[in-house]
């Protein structure tokens, strides 16, 4: 079985700019969750979407938004870049989305803004 | 604010020694509780989680942790630590008024030496 895979592995931007990262889950899996990645705040949950809907979303300003498509692979977009933005952006999906559930990871898309 | 706080950053053990990594949180109702292991060049994975029932809980590769709810603690412990275990450890919790959204601490590298 594939694990959760994203695209792209690596991605260097401007301050400005806007970027898409993408996930696609494990077959199956209907819940996939984004968290943001950085040596200094360490891993940072940024939302969760559930059958195309987003239902969990963290403290994040609204220049960070996903969606979902019917086949359950997410889109994660971050628009007028910034240099905080640089960090390694996780995917982990998991079949219910069930706060019990275990989450799988991805290996991530380490994003640079220069 | 509430948060997950691990102990040490940094622990360097001698292979065949204990470890035992640190794990505390400040939500005061109900919590889920895991810890993810991210091992060189891999992608986070669960080592082993807490929902309910005994205290005590057994993962992965010889790891288990203990729920001790007065101290708000969920700490971490291998008697015998070999060389694979180097990797970087996460606490991770989830509230129940949070849904399935993971709450992680710094993470702790741990290097073991041959």
């Amino acid at each position: 079985k594939a694990g959760v895979t994203q695209t792209p592995r690596y991605l260097i931007k401007t301050r400005g700019q806007q970027v898409t990262l993408s996930c696609s889950p494990i077959s199956g899996h209907r819940s996939v969750s984004w968290y943001q990645q950085t040596p200094g705040q360490g891993l940072q949950f940024l939302f969760e979407y559930f059958s195309e809907t987003q239902r969990n979303k963290g403290n994040f300003p609204g220049r960070f938004s996903g969606r979902q498509f019917s086949n359950s692979r997410s889109e994660m977009n971050v628009s007028t870049l910034e240099l905080g933005d640089s960090a390694l952006y996780l995917c982990a999906s998991s079949l219910g989305g069930d706060r019990n559930e275990k989450l799988f990871f991805g290996s991530g898309t380490q994003l640079s803004v220069l | 604010a509430q948060s997950v706080s691990q102990h040490n950053h940094h622990v360097i053990l001698s292979e065949a020694a204990s470890l035992e990594l640190g794990c505390n949180y400040s939500y005061g109702g109900t919590v889920n509780l895991f810890w993810y292991v991210q091992y060189p060049g891999q992608h986070l994975q669960l080592l082993l989680k807490y929902f309910s029932g005994d205290p005590l809980v057994k993962g992965i590769k010889g790891f288990e942790a203990e729920f001790i709810k007065s101290k708000f603690s969920f700490n971490l412990r291998k008697p015998s630590v070999q060389w694979s275990d180097t990797a970087e450890y996460f606490c991770a919790v989830s509230p129940m008024e949070y849904g399935n959204k993971l709450v992680f601490g710094a993470g702790t590298i741990l290097r073991v030496k041959s």
